[in-house]
């Protein structure tokens, strides 16, 4: 079973460009988070899909960020325009629907530099 | 609000000692917990969760953790450390009662296991 992936490794942006982030979760699983940790700080949540639905987004930043889950797949997260301080590992990850109990399944990250 | 505490940056043991990793959580509800390993370019994994039940939980290569709920501390624990541990670990809560699927993570503890 393939896990969490997620597009590009590593992106590098000069402040003010767009990036877009991809996330395709496990097959089958309708949870789907992201988060993002700044070096050495904690992973912060910033929003909840379940299917193509937001659930919950109220770790989001601020409207630079938006994420999306067309047809309850894959998802995006756009940063436009990008800052300095939006700098930091982006993961993704997913988890079974209805299992608030249940553990998540994390892709490798996106590691995101603004310059 | 949800936090999770992890006071040490690392922890340091030999091969063969026990270990210990701390964690200290608030929330307001009954908590979920749960610890993650990340090791290099990689994501985190699921290596044990409490949600009811026994206070001590066992989980993958040899991990265990206990809840204790008077002092809400997690601490996840080995009996003989390995190298191969050597990686950051994190602790998460979740709140059952507050419905959602919203997980705290803590900054991490990033332990070493010196042969």
């Amino acid at each position: 079973e393939a896990g969490v992936t997620q597009f590009p490794s590593h992106s590098v942006i000069e402040k003010g460009q767009t990036v877009t982030l991809r996330c395709d979760p496990i097959s089958g699983h309708d949870n789907l988070y992201w988060y993002r940790r700044v070096m050495g700080k904690e992973i912060k949540f910033l929003l909840h899909f379940v299917k193509e639905s937001k659930q919950d987004e109220s770790g989001m930043p601020n409207n630079r960020f938006l994420a999306e889950r067309t047809g309850g797949t894959y998802s995006t997260l756009k940063v436009q325009p990008a800052e300095l301080e939006d700098s930091g590992v982006y993961f993704c990850a997913s988890s079974l629907l209805g299992l608030a109990g249940g553990e998540q399944y994390f892709g490798p990250g996106t590691r995101l530099t603004v310059t | 609000a949800q936090s999770v505490a992890q006071p040490e940056d690392q922890v340091n043991v030999a091969e063969g000692n026990p270990l210990t990793v701390k964690c200290t959580y608030s929330v307001s509800g009954n908590p979920y917990l749960f610890w993650y390993v990340q090791y290099p370019n990689r994501g985190l994994q699921f290596l044990l969760k409490y949600i009811t039940g026994d206070n001590l939980v066992k989980g993958s290569y040899g991990f265990e953790a206990e809840f204790n709920k008077s002092q809400t501390s997690f601490h996840l624990k080995k009996p003989s450390a390995l190298v191969s541990d050597s990686a950051l670990y994190f602790c998460a809560v979740r709140d059952s009662n507050a419905g959602g699927f919203k997980t705290i993570f803590g900054a991490g503890t990033r332990l070493f296991v010196k042969a």
